[in-house]
């Protein structure tokens, strides 16, 4: 039971241009919705958070969107840069049982 | 920098060993979790703790255990590794407020052959 969804596996950006993930979710008990980055053979990173009582968050170029009603969150990064290239996880929380997305690889062509 | 701690970067046993994944953590987190990542299915919760010698099963527990017998060190146990937990294991902790997640350890690849 996949509670948390990342329906694209991959996304490819042209430098300087718009990223845009997004994760679809079914608990609608979860508090608190999180982004990470993942590099191969590295751990996942924490990107940027959000509390389920808000519908934005933003840090530098990252920006999380949160749509309750539709059960929906998306993450932003403008201007999109190489280093972006990388594995983003969603997740979501609910008294800190955490559930993630199976990831969508993003590629930021030069 | 804090940091989570896991001992083998890649490891290589034979169906039938029981393996011993080690994570340390200098953070005085009081959380400590194992995953595991498959490619297509994200990051699986196996097992976690809230504190010492307490532990949870997760999503799927089967052919693991766990050992927290202090409060920096989370051990994942394969009694009797078999192929189909061949995977990327990554160990995380947290202080419990989930505003800054969760910090992973860099994983271990393990190849049950």
């Amino acid at each position: 039971d996949q509670q948390v969804k990342q329906n694209s596996p991959s996304l490819s950006v042209q430098e300087g241009r718009i990223s845009i993930l997004n994760c679809d979710y079914t608990n609608s008990m979860f508090d608190y919705f999180l982004w990470y980055k993942k590099y191969p053979a590295e751990g996942p990173t924490f990107l940027i958070s959000i509390s389920s009582i808000k519908d934005k968050n933003e840090d530098g170029r990252f920006t999380v969107f949160l749509n309750k009603s539709a059960k929906h969150l998306s993450l932003h990064i403008v201007p999109s840069q190489p280093g972006d290239s990388a594995v983003y996880f969603c997740a979501a929380s609910n008294n800190n049982d955490m559930r993630f997305g199976a990831g969508t690889r993003l590629t930021v062509k030069p | 920098d804090v940091k989570v701690t896991q001992s083998s970067r890649y490891l290589v046993k034979r169906t039938g060993e029981k393996v011993f994944l080690e994570c340390v953590q200098d953070m005085d987190h009081e959380n400590m979790f194992w995953y595991r990542q498959d490619p297509g299915l994200g990051l699986r919760l196996i097992y976690f703790s809230y504190d010492v010698k307490m532990k949870e099963k997760g999503d799927i527990p089967e052919g693991y255990s766990v050992s927290r017998e202090k409060k920096e060190r989370f051990s994942l146990i394969l009694e009797s590794a078999s192929t189909n937990q061949t995977s990327m294991y990554l160990c995380a902790s947290s202080e419990g407020s989930l505003r800054y997640g969760y910090t992973f350890g860099s994983g271990t690849r393990l190849t049950v052959v």
